[in-house]
């Protein structure tokens, strides 16, 4: 079993569409979760970071962590076409040993329609 | 942008070729990590270097080795190059005031021929 599940897509939605993004993990030593966004041919950029269970929100997009059954969320209210990417989920443990490596899902790549 | 440089862009080369990668964080950024991006491996953590020491390894191949200078940046060398070798590396920083999140440079693309 992987560390970190992540459904690929592809994921295809029209403007102004309610966006749901999720993984799934198995480590239940993992206490940070992150989702980054990705364009084509970019660096992954850091959206959402998250540490308890829970939602936060920034702006059109809320993340939401359920530890108890090791499943995180990133939602996107009011999907713009520029939110086409690649979404990729990520997590890691405390510091251990002096590791502090992120563990990334697989990405789902996300078409929003005009 | 997230300050992070990482040079060159682009390198196409031969297989058995040994190439350098470098990054150079923002100011400040002790930690640097190097990632590598295939396409069916998806984003795989090989090294971690902390002010100049080696503090964790991932899936790095003995080819590989890297490391920090004095002025906090970071090459990767890749050497006896092969096909699957071909992918996207990208280096990632932590900032002093919170070691919970990376940063991630713009990547070098490398296509071994």
């Amino acid at each position: 079993q992987k560390e970190v599940e992540q459904d690929p897509g592809p994921l295809s939605v029209p403007e102004g569409a309610i966006v749901s993004l999720n993984c799934t993990y198995s480590n239940s030593a993992f206490q940070y979760f992150m989702w980054y966004r990705q364009y084509s041919r970019k660096g992954p950029e850091l959206l959402m970071y998250t540490y308890s269970s829970g939602n936060k929100e920034d702006g059109r997009f809320t993340a939401q962590v359920d530890k108890s059954s090791k499943y995180i969320s990133l939602f996107i209210r009011d999907s713009q076409p520029s939110d086409s990417a690649t979404y990729l989920c990520a997590m890691k443990g405390r510091i251990l040993f002096g590791s502090e490596k992120l563990v990334f899902g697989k990405g789902t790549k996300l078409t929003v329609n005009p | 942008d997230s300050g992070v440089t990482q040079t060159p862009k682009h390198l196409i080369t031969a297989t058995g070729q040994r190439v350098t990668l470098r990054c150079s964080p923002r100011s400040g950024d002790l930690s640097v990590y190097w990632y590598q991006q295939s396409l069916d491996q998806g984003l795989q953590f090989l090294i971690q270097y902390y002010n100049g020491e080696e503090r964790a390894k991932g899936n790095i191949l003995e080819r590989f080795s890297a490391q920090q200078f004095p002025d906090l940046h970071s090459e990767l060398n890749l050497s006896s190059l092969e096909l699957g070798d071909s992918a996207l590396y990208f280096c990632a920083v932590s900032p002093l005031q919170s070691t919970d999140t990376q940063y991630f440079g713009p990547g070098t693309r490398l296509t071994v021929l």
